[in-house]
């Protein structure tokens, strides 16, 4: 069970903008930034959004992301078949036990 | 541009320990804060731990302390993670991975570790 919500799957054709969610609480979404990863089939993460909307250099603009509350969404427009991966929120969490980082779940994105 | 080499896959026995490294390049380790991360098969991503610049200690995750240790060596640019009491349930990719922003922006290419008897 991960301390972070996503749905485990989401899809979408060619051209179309698909939304991927993340669910949090007060001590992780409602209080630090959120950040989006994206995994294709065996390779390691790469960073897709980070400080909430901040996208890398070199992430195309398709990729966008929001937060509000403690919840935040990645919003993939143009959808390509190149998009097709795992997607994962995270954040770090002020937990009593410590801070630390929590990921969600992991969201499978397939191009139909 | 700074790169991540680590380790190569392991296979130890239930009750050992194990210790991956990662090789920095491009940077020095010192210009990094480092953190490890592992997923275990067709399975999400996990947070191990990871240095905390802000107060220059290394902080883990609850579930692991006791069992985890995280080092560094500045000499050679190379950061290692070592996890004892080895069982089934840690059989997993572990990645390091360098924080920006609070974010993880470059990764090491994982290393397999594989549990079994």
């Amino acid at each position: 069970q991960s301390v972070l919500t996503q749905p485990p799957s989401a899809s979408g054709t060619p051209g179309q903008r698909v939304t991927i969610s993340c669910s949090g609480s007060s001590s992780n979404i409602g209080s630090n930034t959120v950040n989006w990863y994206q995994q294709l089939p065996g390779t390691a993460p790469k960073l897709l959004i980070y400080s909430n909307n901040q996208r890398p250099s070199g992430v195309p603009d398709r990729f966008s992301g929001s937060k509000s509350g403690t919840s935040a969404s990645l919003a993939i427009s143009g959808l390509q078949s190149e998009d097709e991966a795992d997607y994962y929120c995270a954040a770090w969490d002020d937990s009593l036990n410590g801070p630390g980082v929590v990921f969600g779940g992991g969201t499978k994105l397939t191009v139909l | 541009q700074v790169q991540l080499v680590q380790s190569g896959a392991e296979v130890k026995k239930p009750g050992a320990s194990v210790k991956v490294s990662c090789k920095v390049s491009g940077y020095t380790l010192t210009e990094l804060s480092m953190h490890w991360v592992r997923q275990a098969p067709g399975k999400g991503l996990e947070w191990m731990g990871g240095f905390d610049p802000e107060d220059g200690e290394t902080i883990y995750a609850q579930k692991f302390q006791g069992r985890v240790t995280m080092t560094e060596d500045t000499s050679t640019d190379t950061a290692y993670m070592e996890l004892s009491s080895l069982r089934s349930e840690d059989t997993a990719v572990y990645y390091c991975a360098n924080t920006f922003e609070n974010a993880f922006d470059i990764w090491g290419q994982g290393t397999m570790v594989t549990v079994s008897s």
